[in-house]
């Protein structure tokens, strides 16, 4: 049971590049989460897919992108990348309700 | 909307001495509350959770957090410290989504350093 698992660990790009960060998820929870970490500001929620088929925008959605592929699968898309753009992202799901979400190991990405 | 503070950025205590975290929320209904743990270069573990009931809330790792609605705290206790507790620690507020879910909101978090 891996739990939540995000590919890649560690990206660089250029201002103006693309690229799509995967999570997937094997607790067969129906909600999933996009968040960028930044120093002293927390965590903030970019996307969020409550249930399979449905995405919606969270608290910092713009240069963003989501699909929620399948039941298990949510990507994050950056169509054009920008430095403000470097940060930590972390994926997480939850069951339905008000419980507890489960975070992934987190993708640093850095924009030069 | 929702939010949460954390007055301390950062705290340093020894081993072996007290420990508590301070936490804020503003919410306007009953909240649904979380401690959350996070080791450098690693993803957020779960700490604890308050949902209704007993306002003492036990978690992992010794840990415990107590809800005090007239204040609208939630803080997060340890009676003895450990180093592997440094650690940074962050406080989130839930609110349940239609069709599903439910949207943290997190506070900026407090670094934990402990001396030995």
């Amino acid at each position: 049971n891996a739990g939540v698992t995000q590919t890649p660990k560690f990206q660089v790009l250029k201002t103006g590049q693309s690229m799509t960060l995967q999570c997937a998820q094997d607790m067969n929870h129906n909600s999933m989460y996009w968040y960028r970490q930044d120093p002293g500001m927390g965590l903030r929620l970019i996307y969020y897919s409550a249930s399979e088929g449905t995405t919606d925008k969270g608290e910092v959605p713009n240069g963003y992108n989501v699909s929620r592929l399948n039941k298990r699968e949510f990507s994050l898309r950056l169509e054009s990348a920008a430095p403000s753009q470097t940060s930590v992202y972390f994926c997480a799901s939850s069951r339905a309700g008000g419980n507890e979400q489960y975070f992934g190991p987190g993708t640093r990405l850095t924009v030069t | 909307a929702q939010s949460v503070t954390q007055p301390d950025i950062h705290i340093t205590v020894s081993e072996g001495a007290s420990l508590e975290l301070r936490c804020n929320y503003s919410y306007g209904a009953t909240p649904y509350l979380f401690w959350y743990v996070q080791s450098p270069g690693q993803g957020l573990q779960l700490l604890l959770k308050y949902f209704s009931g007993d306002t003492l809330v036990q978690g992992i790792k010794g840990f415990e957090a107590e809800f005090k609605r007239s204040q609208s705290s939630f803080n997060l206790r340890k009676p003895s410290v450990h180093w592997s507790d440094a650690a940074e620690y962050f406080c989130a507020v839930g609110h349940i989504l239609t069709g599903g879910g439910n949207k943290l909101t997190f506070g900026t978090g407090t670094q934990l350093k402990v001396e030995l």
